[in-house]
């Protein structure tokens, strides 16, 4: 299985900041990875995916980075909504897994 | 508007069995692969699997491997997920997805006597 390492697993910010969030990959997976927020008590919400490209609607403060086994997750300017938990996800190859979670706290 | 909906969670013994289903509406159900995705209380989430357009290929996460079946009646836009011999282990919020884009709300599975 390929074990996505993510990190921080936490971290404190402000508004404003800018915030980085690193996966890293087991073993190669290309740019088959995806990034999710997920608030208490809802479900993930796709930020990004194939690594770099922005779903639909999702503000352009938030970038993705990275190819192989190493991925960020950059949020320009964090705004108050933005307080969550974020994941990345491979789906390059079965199971697909997961990263710990980053969680962005005030 | 894509809308997944899943239902069928509850309380069951360890040892027992639990059908999930996932009705979708908004999309074209047969033209996407579907996934189940589970968070246990407190903690990160989990792949559990997913099945293809017609049914022909499922893949499961090792732990459920021989207890859990998926499946999908494309006439019905719904997707299931029979889940037997259940453990404590499988107690989690269990999330329906269209290609782990769009995701239901989950519905909770407890998993204790």
């Amino acid at each position: 299985d390929i074990q996505m390492t993510q990190s921080p697993s936490s971290l404190s910010a402000s508004v404003g900041d800018r915030v980085t969030i690193t996966c890293r990959a087991s073993q190669g997976i290309r740019n088959d990875l995806v990034w999710y927020q997920q608030k208490p008590g809802k479900a993930p919400k796709r930020l990004i995916y194939a690594a770099s490209s922005l779903h639909s609607g999702v503000p352009s403060r938030f970038s993705g980075s990275g190819s192989g086994t190493e991925f960020t997750l950059t949020i320009s300017s964090l705004q108050p909504e933005d307080f969550a938990t974020y994941y990345c996800l491979q789906h390059n190859s079965y199971p697909r897994t997961f990263g710990q979670g980053t969680k962005v706290e005030i | 508007e894509v809308q997944l909906v899943e239902s069928g969670g509850g309380l069951v013994q360890p040892g027992g069995s639990l059908r999930l289903s996932c009705a979708a509406s908004g999309f074209t159900f047969n033209d996407y692969w579907m996934d189940w995705v589970r968070q246990a209380p407190g903690k990160g989430l989990e792949w559990v699997a997913n099945i293809n357009q017609d049914g022909s290929e499922k893949y499961f996460v090792d732990s459920v491997k021989g207890r859990f079946t998926i499946s999908r009646d494309n006439a019905k836009n719904s997707l299931y997920l029979q889940m037997n011999s259940l453990r404590a282990e499988d107690t989690a919020v269990y999330y329906c997805a269209r290609a782990l884009v769009y995701w239901g709300q989950g519905t909770l599975v407890t998993v204790s006597s």
